[in-house]
């Protein structure tokens, strides 16, 4: 089956632009989890959707928000880009909301290039 | 404040050799324990886990140990090949409020042929 699926892959924004990036879950998976990752602080958890509603949040600010559809697929959106959201943003799902292990499957990424 | 911690950012290992990957946490609710391996332009994929209740788990080449009073875990990969290289994510995870995952900044694994 097909695995989690992102887009785009790769984009360059401007400092103050907005971005949003899409993300597919594994069919039949209902929960969604976004990661930020960069090379100082790692993987960092953003927020999980599940049945279209946040059910967890990490500490990221209001630039940072996301949203699910009634199909699954979720997108997250950063407004007001600054230069230091440059990352790679993972999206993983899963059956279940706080999905661990084996359990949790996780898409190529999106890299992110603010300028 | 990281509540996961891989203080090591890079370790480099002969072919064959043992690799040792540290782990260390602050969080006393964190009950469930995992590694998780990425290749560049990959996403992370689970390599290995363990929980609270034990203090080693196998899984061929590759070990966990957890030391729970040191809050420390420890990955061992024995004998280390070439393709092992890449980065390694420890992560930690509890229940309600600490069910998300929280991972460590990763340490990048060299094996040398």
């Amino acid at each position: 089956k097909a695995g989690v699926t992102q887009t785009p892959r790769y984009l360059i924004k401007t400092r103050g632009q907005q971005v949003t990036l899409s993300c597919s879950p594994i069919s039949g998976h209902r929960s969604v989890s976004w990661y930020q990752q960069t090379p100082g602080q790692g993987l960092q958890f953003l927020f999980e959707y599940f049945s279209e509603t946040q059910r967890n949040k990490g500490n990221f600010p209001g630039r940072f928000s996301g949203r699910q559809f009634s199909n699954s697929r979720s997108e997250m959106n950063v407004s007001t880009l600054e230069l230091g959201d440059s990352a790679l943003y993972l999206c993983a799902s899963s059956l279940v909301v706080g999905a661990s292990g084996n359990t949790i499957y996780f898409g190529e990424g999106s890299w992110l290039t603010v300028v | 404040d990281q509540q996961v911690k891989q203080n090591s950012p890079s370790l480099s290992v002969q072919e064959g050799r043992i690799s040792i990957l540290n782990c260390d946490y602050t969080n006393s609710m964190f009950d469930y324990f995992l590694w998780y391996k990425k290749y560049p332009a990959e996403g992370p994929t689970f390599l290995i886990s363990i929980s609270s209740i034990k203090d080693k788990n196998e899984d061929g080449r590759f070990t966990v140990f957890l030391n729970k009073s040191a809050k420390h875990l420890s990955l061992h990969i024995v004998p280390s090949q070439p393709g092992d290289s890449a980065v390694y994510f420890c992560a930690a995870s509890g229940t309600g409020a600490n069910s998300k995952l929280t991972f460590g900044k990763g340490i990048t694994l060299s094996v040398r042929p």
